[in-house]
C-alpha cells in the first residue's frame, strides 16, 4: 500500500531563518506531488506541483522554493523566512496519468517568530 | 484555469438535521470531483467523489450529486452527528489532474 510521510510536524522558526520541509512517498513510483498552504482560513492554496523530477510548476510567486531530488521526494524551502509564511502547509500525491484522489501528509504546522 | 466556488463558508445544524454543501467549477473539461472531510489539525482525507459520467453517488449517510450542465456540484450529509463536525473541501480536477479546492465549508454540528 502506498504511503506518505511529511516531517517536521511542527516547527517554530525565527524571521530570517531558513526553511526545509520534506515529504516522502512510499508504494508507488512517478506520483504527481504537491505543496499546499492552509492559512488561518481555511483554504488550500496550491503553492507547488511537480510531475516528474526536476518538474516543478509554481503556482504562486512568494518566498518559497520546492525540489524534487528523487522520484518520490518533494522538499519545500525557504532562505529567509517571513512572518507570512506561518501556516499549515501539507504535501499530497496523486496517481500520474489518473484521475484519482489526492493522499496528503500529517501536515507541518510552522509558526515564524 | 479552473477556479472552484464552495457554499457556505460556515454551516451550523442541530443533531440530526441534514447538511448540504455546493460548489461549481468553470471548466467545463473537469471530470473528476472529490470530497475531503478535514478534521481540526488533521489532514484532509477523501470521503466520497465522483466521476462526470455518473449523476449522483451515495455511500451510507454521504451522497454527492453532479449537475455537469450547470457545473455545480453538491454534498448531502443526512442524519448529521457531532463527529460530522469538520471542514469539508470539494475539489474538480481535469486532465491536468491537479486538483482545484474550494475554500472550505466549516460544519458545525450541536448535540
Amino acid at each position: 500500500s502506498q504511503t506518505i510521510h511529511q516531517w517536521p510536524a511542527t516547527l517554530v522558526q525565527p524571521v530570517g531563518s531558513p526553511l526545509s520541509l520534506e515529504c516522502t512517498v512510499e508504494g508507488t513510483s512517478n506520483p504527481n506531488l504537491y505543496w499546499y498552504r492552509q492559512a488561518a482560513g481555511r483554504g488550500l492554496q496550491l503553492l507547488f506541483y511537480s510531475i516528474g523530477i526536476d518538474q516543478i510548476s509554481s503556482e504562486v510567486p512568494q518566498n518559497l522554493s520546492a525540489s524534487r531530488p528523487q522520484d518520490r521526494q518533494f522538499i519545500l524551502s525557504s532562505k529567509k523566512l517571513l512572518l507570512s509564511d506561518s501556516g499549515f502547509y501539507l504535501c499530497a500525491w496523486n496517481r500520474a496519468g489518473r484521475n484519482t484522489e489526492a493522499f496528503f501528509g500529517q501536515g507541518t504546522r510552522l509558526t515564524v517568530v | 484555469g479552473e477556479n472552484v466556488e464552495q457554499h457556505p463558508s460556515t454551516l451550523s445544524v442541530q443533531e440530526g438535521d441534514s447538511a448540504v454543501i455546493k460548489c461549481t467549477y468553470s471548466d467545463s473539461a473537469s471530470n473528476y470531483f472529490p470530497w475531503y472531510k478535514q478534521e481540526l489539525g488533521k489532514r484532509p482525507q477523501l470521503i466520497i467523489d465522483i466521476r462526470s459520467n455518473v449523476g449522483e453517488k451515495k455511500d451510507q449517510r454521504i451522497a454527492v450529486t453532479l449537475n455537469k450542465t450547470a457545473k455545480h456540484f453538491s454534498l448531502h450529509i443526512t442524519e448529521t452527528q457531532p463527529e460530522d463536525s469538520a471542514v469539508y473541501f470539494c475539489a474538480a480536477t481535469k486532465g491536468s489532474y491537479i486538483p482545484t479546492f474550494g475554500r472550505g465549508t466549516s460544519l458545525i454540528v450541536h448535540p
